[in-house]
């Protein structure tokens, strides 16, 4: 399998602009989780899924912030209008199982908002 | 608010010694406490976890020594490499539920 996927890794905007993350999560994984990485706030949980429908949302940190799963192999993290202070690492986890409580971290993306 | 504390932010062992790495949580309800590794420009990856019904799990190098009665909990990386230069999490969570949160994060550096 070739894990969790993610792109772009890499992405630079401008302050305003629209940024689309992209997901594919493990095939047959049931969950999928979107963190934000900073030095300051380390890993923060932003949104998760189960079974594509939205769980707890109560980490997206304001309305510019939106997640979808339209289907099991998809999900994207939409900030609209982007901000400087948006710049971070973002991660797609994913998880098979309920109680193990065990995610499959993508390699994130690098987010640079100017 | 942070519910998981993680103590030391930074961590310079030498080749061949014991890393420890320490957490505290505040939350009773959590019950399920696992550790990520994380190197440059890679995701975080479970290493070892452990839940509160016993006190200490060992993988290898690896050590987590859980601490019921005070909410502490610790990694002990034994004989460190410098192959374990990386960012470690704890974390933890509830039973059944997905909702993992994580500790600040240690940068350790194992030094030859």
């Amino acid at each position: 399998d070739a894990g969790v996927i993610q792109s772009p890794r890499h992405e630079v905007t401008e302050m305003g602009q629209e940024v689309t993350l992209r997901c594919k999560p493990i095939s047959g994984h049931d969950y999928l989780f979107w963190y934000r990485q900073t030095m300051m706030r380390g890993l923060e949980l932003l949104i998760y899924f189960n079974n594509n429908v939205p769980i707890d949302d109560s980490g997206m940190p304001e309305d510019r912030f939106s997640a979808k799963m339209p289907n099991a192999s998809f999900s994207t993290l939409k900030i609209q209008p982007s901000e400087p202070r948006d710049s971070a690492v973002y991660f797609c986890a994913s998880s098979p199982i309920v109680e193990v409580h065990e995610q499959y971290f993508g390699p994130g993306t690098r987010l640079t908002v100017t | 608010q942070q519910q998981v504390k993680q103590s030391p932010q930074s961590l310079i062992v030498q080749k061949g010694g014991i890393s420890i790495i320490n957490c505290a949580y505040e939350n009773t309800a959590f019950d399920y406490f696992p550790w990520y590794q994380q190197f440059p420009g890679k995701g975080p990856a479970l290493l070892i976890a452990i839940r509160p019904d016993v006190s200490e799990k060992k993988e290898g190098r690896f050590t987590i020594s859980f601490n019921k009665s005070a909410k502490q909990f610790s990694l002990h990386i034994m004989d460190s490499q410098p192959g374990d230069s990386a960012t470690y999490f704890c974390a933890a969570s509830t039973g059944g539920y997905q909702k993992v949160t994580f500790g600040i994060g240690t940068k350790l550096q194992v030094i030859p």
